[in-house]
């Protein structure tokens, strides 16, 4: 079955601090695509990242960074010292023709 | 950089009556995509559509819904007869080859709000 779990559904933290948001995926693919996504309170989706299957090398955007680990099906993202605009929902998805999504995580970061 | 567009942004609507969603997707994109997500939830696939077919869709997808491409730009969304249930963000998306073994993107519009009253 193709499905993506993220377990953590609330996560609060204070500013400045580092936050790891987990995703756990199953796919019976041997390649495939994985996503982030934010959805600020605004509503819309905003595309974070994008990875093959083929790449396991771990990606560093700014603040941002995620872990890519097939052998534990897992795709981590961390916030590096976290600011209140990263308040927001996280989706990790995968791509099956169609986005399938995860339940999200929602993200507070407190002043 | 295109953009997936999706109008309205918010749409009020009776219960019971009919409602068209409307997105002009990427102008050299050739698949479509209708998801959904009732607030506080995950974002749900309903429909994809290629060639002027629909190619899948989800057990949401019942003889309530029906998707169109009424010309060369518009990809349209419709609710027949609308319940509470349906209110929910409408996300449209397009991409120009499909597959998950594409390396191109499905890009998503903003949504429209739809609130069913």
């Amino acid at each position: 079955a193709q499905k993506v779990t993220q377990a953590q559904t609330e996560i609060s933290v204070v500013e400045k601090e580092d936050v790891t948001l987990d995703c756990v995926y199953e796919t019976r693919d041997t390649t495939y695509y994985l996503f982030w996504y934010k959805q600020p309170p605004s509503g819309e989706l905003v595309f974070l990242i994008r990875r093959n299957s083929f790449d396991e090398q771990n990606e560093i955007s700014g603040r941002y960074s995620w872990n890519f680990q097939k052998s534990t099906s897992s795709f981590n993202f961390t916030i590096t010292a976290s600011q209140v605009v990263d308040s927001a929902v996280y989706f990790c998805a995968l791509d099956d023709d169609k986005i399938i999504f995860g339940k999200g995580t929602r993200l507070h970061i407190l002043p | 950089e295109p953009e997936v567009t999706q109008t309205p942004s918010h749409q009020v609507t009776q219960m019971g009556q009919e409602v068209i969603l409307r997105c002009v997707p990427i102008s050299n994109h050739l698949y479509f995509y209708w998801y959904r997500q009732i607030l506080g939830q995950k974002v749900e696939f309903l429909v994809s559509f290629y060639n002027n077919e629909i190619s899948e869709k989800s057990e949401i997808f019942d003889d309530q819904f029906s998707v169109e491409r009424p010309d060369g730009s518009n990809f349209t969304l419709k609710i027949r007869s609308t319940k509470l249930e349906d209110s929910a963000m409408y996300f449209c998306a397009s991409t120009m080859i499909m597959g998950r073994w594409s390396n191109q993107p499905q890009h998503f519009g903003d949504g429209t709000r739809l609130s069913i009253l």
